[in-house]
Order: C-alpha cells, then sequence, then structure tokens
C-alpha cells in the first residue's frame, strides 16, 4: 500500500549526540513536512519542502536541519539534541501546499538521555 | 497571529449518541479548515476538508459544518461508538496549523 514510513519507530540518543530520522513516501507527493509533538500538544511544523525547495519556520531552532535526496525521502538531523527536544517526530506529504490533504507517518519517538 | 482554539481537552460521551467537537479561529480568514484523527502515539489521520463556500460536508457518520461569520468549525460523530474514541485535531491552511485537540472518549 502507499503510505509514509518512518524509522526508527523509537530512538534513543545521549545529549549532545547527532541524531538522524528519516521519513520515506511512495505517494509520490511533491511536499513533505517534519512536525515535532509534544506530550498533549499540537504538532507544530518545523519545515518543509516543496519539491527541492526548502521552507524553515521562522521559530525552528537551528539545531534542527532536514534533507531531501529525492522525491521519496526526508531526513530529519537534530545536530546537537537536549533534553527538550525529546518528542514525536511526524513526518507528513501532501500534494501541494494548498487545499490538500496531508498524509502521516507513524512517527519516531525520541528520547534524549 | 493566526490562533486556532478547540474549547474542549475532553469530552466524554455515551456510545450511540452524536459527539459534537468545536473549532474556533482568529486573526485568520481560511479559504478551508480540515479535521484529522490522531490516536495515542500514531500520526494525525485526515478526515475531511472543508471550504470557505461549503457550509457543511459528510462522510459516511461524520458531518462538518464551517460557518466563516462565526470563525467556527463543528465537527459531529453520530452514532458514536467506542472505536471512535481517539483525539481529534481542526488544521489551518497553509502547511497546516493544528488546534491542540480534543480527547473523545466513548463509553458502552
Amino acid at each position: 500500500d502507499a503510505m509514509v514510513i518512518q524509522n526508527p519507530r523509537y530512538q534513543v540518543t545521549q545529549f549532545g549526540k547527532p541524531v538522524t530520522l528519516s521519513c520515506s513516501q511512495t505517494l509520490n507527493h511533491n511536499v513533505m513536512y517534519w512536525y515535532q509533538q509534544k506530550s498533549s500538544q499540537a504538532p507544530k511544523l518545523l519545515f518543509h519542502y516543496y519539491d527541492k525547495d526548502f521552507n524553515n519556520e521562522a521559530d525552528t531552532p537551528d539545531n534542527f536541519q532536514s534533507r531531501r535526496p529525492n522525491t521519496s525521502f526526508c531526513f530529519l538531523d537534530i545536530r546537537s539534541p537536549g533534553l527538550g527536544d525529546a518528542a514525536m517526530y511526524l513526518c507528513a506529504t501532501s500534494r501541494d501546499i494548498v487545499g490538500e490533504a496531508q498524509y502521516f507517518g507513524p512517527g519516531t519517538r525520541l528520547t534524549v538521555l | 497571529s493566526q490562533k486556532i482554539e478547540q474549547n474542549s481537552e475532553a469530552l466524554n460521551i455515551q456510545e450511540g449518541k452524536t459527539a459534537t467537537l468545536t473549532c474556533n479561529y482568529t486573526n485568520y480568514s481560511p479559504a478551508y479548515l480540515q479535521w484529522y484523527r490522531q490516536d495515542p502515539g500514531r500520526g494525525p489521520v485526515f478526515l475531511l476538508l472543508i471550504r470557505e463556500n461549503e457550509k457543511e460536508k459528510r462522510k459516511e457518520r461524520l458531518k462538518v459544518t464551517f460557518d466563516t461569520t462565526l470563525k467556527q468549525s463543528l465537527f459531529h460523530i453520530t452514532a458514536s461508538q467506542p472505536a471512535d474514541s481517539a483525539t481529534y485535531l481542526c488544521a489551518l491552511p497553509d502547511k497546516l496549523i493544528f488546534g491542540t485537540g480534543t480527547r473523545l472518549q466513548v463509553f458502552p
């Protein structure tokens, strides 16, 4: 089935140790998003790619970076994770930015020790 | 700045009743609004999109209304079932600004 896949589902890292989360999609959608969701909070958009064009949200910390090497894959890099970065990280895709549903992956739960 | 609020953090209802969830927004005139369902530990799942020129939209037991004058959307689940228990999120375009959600619990 066409879907959005995130690996790993659970990631444990140490304070300050770089970590990469991955997302892949078989929907051939143009747009890929990364959200951060903390407990009992709304998903918060970090950045998105429209094709190869990267769009960073103004309040996304510099500690967070992203790469999209091709249509199917997108990566979230956290250069120096802090305790406050522990959260669920959600990848989503959509055909277009405007007027389209977003399709979410199952998420990666990040723990920072 | 744009703001979106879902009035109830939690809603408990009995099976078979209609659940009604509210989403209000300010400082924005969206062309459409979306509703998602999120189960614990999972990503949100798209349910419905309603455009500003649509007063009401239905999908099976789900119904969404959109009142641009009141700046409000209502989400209804008729004949609710325990399997409908989840958190329901409304979202504004573009790129989706999510409300914090309403946690619905349907009791047998």
